[in-house]
């Protein structure tokens, strides 16, 4: 059973354009992690929300927790090549954060020069 | 060393042989973890451990697989009789202590496993 869904599965946008992916869930999570993954590696931690409809900016990169846990958002503005990469979301339960998360199903970004 | 380092970078093996991955996590990282990702996709937790000790293992897809750690350093991923489907990209990863969600995980490149 996939806990985390991710939505688009792949954007192919201009460089410039402004572009928003999801991550959905039924279930709630303590805390919600995105990472960029770009191919031949691992992924990379972007940022860590934890408290219900906390928002935190990360250059031209906005993240958002949904108010109930369960959902998140990632929005990218004026869009760059060097965005492009498999986005994950990954989230947390329980006390103990790290032991197990769970991760999205990812979206592939491609930013097209 | 400066990041986590995974050996071999790609495997590729036979139905049936025996597998080892590697990883070396950063020093001074309590917590290592184990996961799966096949092409293209999120990925599947397979095993945790804090020290050597491993309270997670209900990740682990079946009794071929195994993972130890020792010194709380190296941890090495065993697949015995490997099968076509234990095709993928196997990550490690690891931080300073299991936390409450905010503690950050830093991944090695991971090992492209490929059974023919």
């Amino acid at each position: 059973t996939q806990l985390l869904e991710q939505s688009p599965q792949f954007l192919s946008i201009q460089e410039g354009e402004n572009l928003t992916v999801y991550c959905n869930s039924s279930s709630v999570f303590s805390s919600l992690q995105w990472y960029r993954q770009e191919p031949g590696e691992g992924p990379v931690l972007l940022v860590t929300v934890v408290t219900g409809g906390e928002v935190k900016k990360l250059k031209r990169l906005t993240f958002q927790f949904g108010d109930a846990r369960k959902d998140s958002s990632l929005h990218i503005t004026a869009a760059q090549p060097g965005d492009t990469g498999l986005y994950l979301c990954a989230g947390a339960r329980g006390d103990f954060g790290n032991e197990k998360l769970t991760f999205g199903t990812g979206t592939r970004l491609t930013i097209i020069p | 060393g400066a990041g986590v380092s995974q050996s071999p970078s790609n495997k590729v093996t036979e139905k049936g042989k025996d597998v080892e991955l590697r990883c070396d996590p950063i020093s001074g990282h309590t917590a290592l973890y184990w996961y799966r990702q096949s092409l293209g996709q999120g990925l599947e937790f397979l095993i945790y451990f804090q020290g050597n000790s491993a309270p997670d293992k209900s990740g682990l897809p079946s009794d071929r697989f195994s993972a130890e750690r020792t010194g709380g350093s190296v941890s090495t991923l065993t697949i015995q009789r490997t099968q076509q489907e234990d095709s993928a990209v196997y990550l490690c990863a690891s931080s300073l202590a299991p936390g409450r969600g905010s503690e950050k995980l830093f991944f090695g490149s991971g090992t492209q496993l490929s059974v023919l």
